[in-house]
């Protein structure tokens, strides 16, 4: 099966640029999307298609994809961004979670 | 904007089944383009895909999972429900449905915790 695979962990101290990465074979021929989740609360979508926003998402989270690799970038970190990220892809007929990024804002 | 919202014991005896229904607001789950998917999380732990239904009513499951889970469609009450068979404390989670819009999950519910004891 598809594996996507993420950092355990980054910490970005506020104000700072926090970048997580998603692995996977081959991924950059595949939409990523990207989830923030807070603890006690169910997953919110901030990224898909790979670089697009959903209505309400601040500017400060934008998305890439190419080769291996997806990358989640969150501009200017705020207090409120801490919480667990995941990424997500579309794989024969299935949809895959990355392993999930803890962000820590320190 | 969309509303989903799960429901269903919370509490399931070992070898039981696991039912739990999605009803949806704010759009019909027979509306073509959509899948309607049910996705679990173990505490502390990451999201699992479970499976899918499309508003066709065509299903998709994880294959870890395909002989004991069955997902069905009830256009008439725009809901969706998930069947868990056989299960074990392993089967303890917090279980989400979301709607899928082509690859992206766009729209999810709050969630709801079923824990398996006796």
């Amino acid at each position: 099966s598809y594996e996507l695979t993420q950092p355990p962990s980054v910490s970005v101290s506020p104000g700072q640029t926090a970048t997580i990465s998603c692995s996977g074979k081959e991924l950059g021929d595949k939409y990523v999307c990207w989830f923030q989740q807070k603890p006690g609360q169910s997953p919110v979508m901030v990224i898909y298609q790979d670089t697009k926003r959903p209505s309400g998402i601040p500017v400060r989270f934008s998305g890439s994809n190419s080769g291996n690799t997806a990358t989640l970038t969150i501009s200017g970190t705020q207090a409120m961004d801490e919480a667990d990220y995941y990424c997500q892809a579309w794989d024969r007929s299935a949809y895959v979670f990355g392993t999930g990024t803890k962000v820590t804002v320190l | 904007q969309v509303h989903l919202q799960e429901s269903g014991p919370g509490l399931v005896k070992p070898s039981q089944t696991l039912s739990l229904t999605c009803t949806v607001s704010g759009g019909s789950v027979s509306r073509g383009g959509y899948y309607w998917n049910w996705i679990r999380q173990f505490p502390g732990k990451g999201l699992e895909w479970i499976g899918y239904i499309f508003y066709s009513g065509s299903t998709h499951y994880d294959p870890s999972l395909k002989s004991r889970i069955t997902i069905s469609l009830d256009p008439s009450k725009d809901q969706f429900s998930l069947n868990l068979n056989s299960v074990t404390a392993a089967d303890t989670a917090v279980y989400y449905c979301a709607r899928g819009n082509g690859s992206a999950l766009d729209f999810w519910g709050q969630g709801t915790l079923v824990t398996v004891s006796s």
